[in-house]
């Protein structure tokens, strides 16, 4: 079983749609949260941060259960310029904080 | 954007040649890693730097050493190259430092080499 695991994709949606990514991580003993941003051929840039209580940033919205490990992505009234692939990421302690990467969503928004 | 820059950005290189990257920060940031990029696999850790001269391996560091002399740069080297080791290479770097609400340690990547090992 991967270590954090999300649906590949890809998410074809129109522009303005709302659209929701889902994320499931198994170490239990994992301490942070982000999801970034990968457009293609370039580095994975942080979007944000995830934190327990839920946090919000413009038109993206993250969420997080820790009972059931399970993070969320929301990203109302889509953009083309939102079409990337977002990355699931959670790190523990150990590694000198090793973040460990899903493999990614696909989106794709269109015209 | 976060200062960081890494060289060379393509590289071409026969397979049992040594090769080098390099990683340079201009936020003397106290951590750094080298990751690498394959299709199906996500990023994976090759190996990472809490301080000058303090380095340890990650998940996939067989094939590959380190060295970090000054804080600024981290260089990531192949001893022999193989054809396994054609991939996209990503440095990182983290300040290790905690925020208000969380121990939050975000990471910012450079722009990547890619490696082809013929």
């Amino acid at each position: 079983r991967k270590e954090v695991e999300q649906d590949p994709g890809p998410f074809n949606v129109p522009e303005g749609a709302t659209v929701a990514f889902n994320c499931t991580y198994s170490n239990s003993a994992s301490q942070s949260f982000f999801w970034y941003r990968q457009d293609c051929r370039k580095e994975p840039k942080l979007l944000m941060s995830v934190y327990s209580s839920g946090n919000e940033d413009g038109r993206f919205t993250a969420q997080l259960n820790r009972a059931s490990q399970y993070i969320s992505l929301l990203i109302r009234d889509s953009k083309l310029s939102d079409s990337a692939t977002y990355l699931c990421v959670v790190s523990t302690m150990e590694y000198g904080n090793k973040l460990v990467f899903g493999a990614g969503t696909i989106l794709r928004v269109k015209s | 954007d976060a200062g960081i820059t890494q060289s060379p950005r393509h590289k071409v290189t026969e397979t049992g040649t040594p090769v080098t990257l390099r990683c340079h920060q201009t936020e003397n940031h106290r951590y750094m890693y080298w990751y690498r990029q394959d299709p199906g696999h996500g990023l994976r850790l090759i190996h990472y730097s809490y301080g000058v001269k303090d380095t340890d391996k990650g998940e996939v560091s067989d094939g590959y050493s380190v060295s970090r002399s000054k804080t600024e740069d981290f260089l990531l080297t192949l001893e022999s190259a193989t054809s396994s080791q054609t991939s996209v290479y990503f440095c990182a770097i983290s300040s290790g430092g905690l925020t208000l609400r969380t121990s939050s340690y975000e990471q910012y990547f450079g722009p990547g080499t890619r490696l082809t090992v013929t």
